[in-house]
């Protein structure tokens, strides 16, 4: 399979732990996005890179998040010292650079965060 | 800031029933509009928009673009209990920067 995927799917930590997610895009893709949904709500901005270079992050996005893609394939999200309204689902989305703005987001399956 | 906006936030129909949904936009440097639907998983892409007044059409589902009201719409005829989920619409602004709707829910029922 040559879509996006997420690890892990699911994660339960405990309030004030530090948690890490991977998402691996499409190979030849090099935009790479993170969201972040909560129940009922449309998917929130995160951060995004051009290939290793992050080229912006949301302002809602406290000092507690963290987003790195080293090498430019795989991306990390980190959380650190998670809270009770971190749980949510976090997507990532893939794309390529096109000629205009045509081009398709391709979404991974999400990791689902719950913090206890 | 970038904003967009959705409406209805959910909705129930009928099957058969036809519908439309409303997305408006405030962004800085617009570039193109998406459609999504989600159901219990990733949103898939439905439409990407980008010049007014020019439909797209697939299947039952059709969507145009009015830059000058900073607005689309999504047509769903004749529906069917598949069409069950949520609808997104997105922005896509410079640097190609994407910002979500809050989604209408679309229920439908036999």
């Amino acid at each position: 399979d040559t879509g996006v995927s997420q690890d892990p799917r699911h994660k339960i930590t405990k309030r004030g732990q530090n948690v890490t997610f991977r998402c691996d895009p499409i190979s030849e893709h090099n935009r790479l996005y993170w969201y972040r949904q909560t129940l009922g709500q449309g998917p929130e901005f995160l951060t995004y890179f051009q290939n290793e270079a992050q080229l912006e992050k949301s302002r809602l996005l406290s000092d507690r998040f963290s987003a790195e893609r080293p090498k430019g394939s795989f991306s990390t999200l980190e959380i650190q010292r998670t809270e009770q309204g971190d749980s949510a689902m976090y997507l990532c989305a893939s794309s390529s650079i096109g000629g205009g703005a045509n081009y398709e987001q391709y979404f991974g399956p999400g990791t689902r965060l719950t913090v206890t | 800031e970038d904003k967009v906006v959705q409406s209805p936030l959910s909705l129930v129909v009928h099957e058969g029933d036809t519908v439309t949904l409303n997305c408006s936009y405030e962004v800085t440097n617009f570039r193109s509009l998406l459609w999504y639907k989600q159901e219990k998983k990733a949103p898939t892409f439905l439409f990407m928009l980008t010049s007014s007044g020019i439909e797209k059409k697939s299947g039952r589902l059709s969507s145009i673009l009015d830059k000058k009201e900073l607005s689309s719409i999504l047509n769903i005829t004749a529906t069917q209990t598949g069409d069950s989920a949520i609808y997104l619409c997105a922005v896509k602004t410079s640097y190609d920067k994407v910002i979500f709707g809050p989604g209408t829910s679309l229920s439908v029922i036999p």
